[in-house]
């Protein structure tokens, strides 16, 4: 399967400021890359499909203009939360639909706001 | 998207059982019925996955049964180790929505 690269793995920030997380697909060229949000003890909730060389299909009740999707190229997706606040704070992970392999996640960026 | 409950939330067996967890969905026309692991800390990984034109498969102490009449999968680990320990989610299809989780506990 692919090979999946998030980074940072965590991230603490002032509450306001902005967050970039990258997500590298390594060996395979990812036209589409998901991004999920995981509370602790809860299951991962699908934010947003992110789409190279076009605009991010957000889930409903996601702000597009909190969280931020750049796709600029097939083996890279960005994921910036803006203005961030502590209700931000939360799991976030990336995946990569790797053909028959199912779907490839990075290794999750623990972002924590304060 | 597709509705999967998956059962139980917490499962505890001892070093050597067997486990199993189920989910259930409701779109016949779901055709793809991965399940992943995750450790704490970490992103899920796939650790098996079955189709709809086959009805179990299994991967040394791992296997997935399929029941399509009864719109169910199920994942079962034999002999299990406290490495085992770890939240398993299934997910339908490629509509990549998960269960609710089922958090694994192996007591040595």
């Amino acid at each position: 399967g692919a090979v999946v690269s998030q980074h940072p793995s965590r991230v603490i920030c002032k509450s306001g400021t902005s967050v970039k997380i990258e997500c590298r697909s390594l060996d395979f060229q990812a036209t589409t890359m998901f991004w999920y949000r995981q509370f602790p003890k809860q299951s991962l909730m699908l934010m947003a499909t992110s789409n190279e060389g076009s605009k991010a299909t957000y889930e409903q009740g996601v702000e597009k203009d909190k969280f931020l999707i750049n796709h600029a190229s097939l083996t890279l997706s960005t994921l910036t939360v803006t203005s961030a606040h502590p209700e931000d704070s939360s799991f976030y992970i990336c995946s990569v639909a790797s053909g028959n392999y199912g779907y490839t996640f990075g290794s999750g960026t623990r972002l924590t706001v304060v | 998207g597709e509705n999967v409950e998956q059962h139980p939330s917490t499962l505890s067996v001892q070093e050597g059982d067997s486990a199993v967890i189920k989910c259930t969905y409701s779109d016949s026309a779901s055709n793809y019925f991965p399940w992943y692991k995750q450790e704490l800390g970490k992103g899920p990984q796939l650790i098996i996955d079955i189709r709809s034109n086959v009805g179990e498969k299994k991967d040394q102490r791992i296997a997935v049964t399929l029941n399509k009449t009864a719109k169910h999968f199920s994942l079962h680990i034999t002999e299990t180790q406290p490495e085992d320990s770890a939240v398993y989610f299934c997910a339908i299809n490629n509509d990549m929505r998960f269960g609710a989780g089922t958090r694994l506990t192996v007591k040595p």
